[in-house]
């Protein structure tokens, strides 16, 4: 099993209408974050979180909000998608562990590819 | 913050080397990453160097660390179509801070 899953893996939307994106970890990871990637701009935060009761913009939150539900669970909502939101969407974990010093491997989810009409 | 560039696309013959390079600013790193994606797939780890050393080999990969200039280069020996892919360069901010990628180097394989 995937350790780290992200639902849907494909959605169509329209302009206006809410989405939720989910991601769920089974690797006991503190620190989950979400990304997007765009062809030619790479792979830009969007928000991270630390912890279940940490939370923290990334370089291009404007248009997203995020819930940690639970250490395992982590969802991106579009409150409002608009067409330049069309993007694949994807979730990492991460975790310091002691003895590691900062070696910070993010694990990734497969993505969600959204497209917003 | 961090910034981190490398060339969008490389193309290279069968059997041949590959040189991915990527320039990053923050002189504080303490590791740095590179990340493949495969087409359609997620992310994942291919190696990392600790910033100490200059070096690393492991395989077909070899990463070369020039912490004076911040230039960070992966050679890919005897490339083969199986590593066509993205490649992307990964720095944090701070060790304690979410990796900044670069833009991500496409990898194209002819056979």
């Amino acid at each position: 099993d995937a350790d780290v899953t992200q639902t849907p893996r494909n959605r169509i939307t329209k302009t206006g209408k809410r989405i939720m994106l989910e991601c769920s970890q089974t690797k006991g990871h503190d620190r989950m974050y979400w990304y997007r990637q765009d062809p030619g701009l790479g792979l830009r935060l969007i928000y991270y979180s630390f912890d279940v009761k940490d939370i923290n913009k990334g370089e291009i939150s404007d248009g997203y909000s995020v819930s940690r539900q639970a250490q395992a669970k982590f969802s991106l909502s579009l409150e409002s998608a608009i067409p330049n939101q069309t993007a694949l969407y994807f979730c990492a974990t991460s975790d310091l562990k002691p003895g590691q010093g900062v070696y910070n491997e993010q694990f990734f989810g497969p993505g969600t590819r959204l497209t917003v009409l | 913050g961090e910034d981190v560039e490398q060339s969008l696309f490389l193309s290279v013959r069968e059997g041949d080397s590959s040189v991915i390079n990527c320039t990053y600013t923050d002189s504080s790193s303490t590791y740095l990453y590179w990340y493949k994606q495969e087409p359609g797939a997620g992310l994942q780890l291919l190696t990392y160097i600790f910033s100490n050393m200059d070096m690393k080999q492991d395989q077909r990969l070899t990463v070369l660390l020039n912490k004076k200039d911040k230039h960070l280069s992966l050679r890919i020996a005897d490339t083969q179509t199986g590593d066509s892919a993205i490649y992307f360069c990964a720095d944090p901010n701070s060790g304690n801070t979410p990796l900044v990628f670069g833009k991500g180097t496409r990898l194209s394989v002819i056979a």
